[in-house]
């Protein structure tokens, strides 16, 4: 089976702009999940989907916003980019909801300058 | 809430001597626990997970952890270290307690730097 793929893998883009950035879950898994990675705070959880609603949300303000579509792949949205969100993002997918192991994709490194 | 933490910000060990890296649990009910093993420039790749069952549970690669319910750990364990596990590593809980505002969300440690010295 193929793995998650995200994509883009690199992004610049400049204070004040809008970006989005996709995710393909492995075949078959329903549940995608989002999370930034940043040297400073680690891996904080964003939001989680599944059939596409948003199942948890984390502690991020609401320029963060995501999606799912019918066929589980998923965006997610940052507008009004700041230079704090300057991060690697890393998507996962897994079955469902629930204590299934979540498998990571290679995460898409956003630079805001 | 829940947390995670991982104590060691950094682990040294030399080829061929067992390991550990360290993680402690807060949750309000039955917590389900993973370990994730990060390279370079990579994703994480899941290692092994604890639901129920025995305390003991075997992962990919040789490693092992062991739940420890009493003193809320879930140490990563491995009898001999090899270079190639130097890496970052991500202990994470999930609450599972029905109605619980933390319900299924993941919550990682801060992630704990192996060295394997030749």
């Amino acid at each position: 089976k193929a793995g998650v793929t995200q994509t883009p893998r690199y992004l610049i883009k400049t204070r004040g702009q809008q970006v989005t950035l996709s995710c393909s879950p492995i075949s078959g898994h329903r549940s995608v999940s989002w999370y930034q990675q940043t040297p400073g705070q680690g891996l904080q959880f964003l939001f989680e989907y599944f059939s596409e609603t948003q199942r948890n949300k984390g502690n991020f303000p609401g320029r963060f916003s995501g999606r799912q579509f019918s066929n589980s792949r998923s965006e997610m949205n940052v507008s009004t980019l700041e230079l704090g969100d300057s991060a690697l993002y890393l998507c996962a997918s897994s079955l469902v909801v629930g204590g299934y192991e979540q498998y990571f994709g290679p995460g898409t490194r956003l630079t805001v300058t | 809430a829940q947390s995670v933490a991982q104590p060691e910000d950094q682990v040294n060990v030399a080829e061929g001597n067992p390991l550990t890296v360290k993680c402690t649990y807060s949750v309000s009910g039955n917590p389900y626990l993973f370990w994730y093993v990060q390279y370079p420039n990579r994703g994480l790749q899941f290692l092994l997970k604890y639901i129920t069952g025995d305390n003991l549970v075997k992962g990919s690669y040789g490693f092992e952890a062991e739940f420890n319910k009493s003193q809320t750990s879930f140490h990563l364990k491995k009898p001999s270290a090899l270079v190639s596990d130097s890496a970052l590593y991500f202990c994470a809980v999930r609450d599972m307690s029905a109605g619980g505002t933390s319900y299924g969300k993941l919550t990682f440690g801060q992630g704990t730097i192996l060295t394997v010295h030749p």
